[in-house]
């Protein structure tokens, strides 16, 4: 039961332009949101996160947007830089998991100079 | 201020082998978590320790998988005997004690990859 999920596995953008990856989820008890970048032989870094309380996180070129009612969450980056490509995790974490986070298969993002 | 650091990087095993993964945290950091990706798919969590102590170990697969933390610092993670299915990468991860509301603290290491044939 996979209680977050990534449906793309892969994205292709020009260098400039905007980068969406999405993610859904299924436990309506997460209350707490995080993307995570993943360059090749290297372990997962935070990117940006957003509470459950809100709907829009903003960092830079990185936004996440959070649709509780369809339990849906994008990453929008902008503009993309070819630095940006790497694989991108969903994850999520609630009240009762403590700090155990769930994570998403991953989006691998290309961007293109 | 060193990382996460893991080892070994890299392993291939036979079936039936034992493998024994080490993970050193950042110093300070109470909590250690293990996480795994196999072929590609979700990173899924194995356990936690705080401290010493397995604070929540609901995501190891089976009794063929071992986690110690001698004395709340390193962490192993032994598998024996290894199975085809036991290849991936496992990760492992620390946070500072009273950092546990926000996945922003939360460090990971390179990953240990696990091959068995």
């Amino acid at each position: 039961d996979q209680q977050v999920k990534q449906n793309s596995p892969s994205l292709s953008v020009q260098e400039g332009r905007i980068s969406i990856l999405n993610c859904d989820y299924t436990n309506s008890m997460f209350d707490y949101f995080l993307w995570y970048k993943k360059y090749p032989a290297e372990g997962p870094t935070f990117l940006i996160s957003i509470s459950s309380i809100k709907d829009k996180n903003e960092d830079g070129r990185f936004t996440v947007f959070l649709n509780k009612s369809a339990k849906h969450l994008s990453l929008h980056i902008v503009p993309s830089q070819p630095g940006d490509s790497a694989v991108y995790f969903c994850a999520a974490k609630s009240e009762t998991s403590g700090s155990r986070l769930t994570f998403g298969e991953g989006t691998q993002l290309t961007v293109n100079p | 201020e060193a990382g996460v650091t893991q080892f070994p990087s890299h392993s291939v095993i036979e079936k039936g082998q034992t493998v024994t993964l080490r993970c050193d945290p950042i110093s300070g950091h109470d909590n250690l978590y293990w996480y795994r990706r196999v072929m590609g798919k979700e990173i899924k969590f194995l356990l936690h320790f705080v401290k010493e102590s397995k604070q929540d170990e609901s995501g190891m697969p089976n009794n063929r998988f071992l986690a110690e933390r001698t004395g709340g610092t390193y962490s192993t993670l032994k598998v024996q005997p290894a199975e085809l299915e036991d290849s991936g990468v496992y990760f492992c991860a620390s946070s500072q004690r009273y950092a546990q509301g926000s996945g922003n603290t939360i460090y990971f290491g390179e990953g240990s990859w696990l091959t068995v044939v």
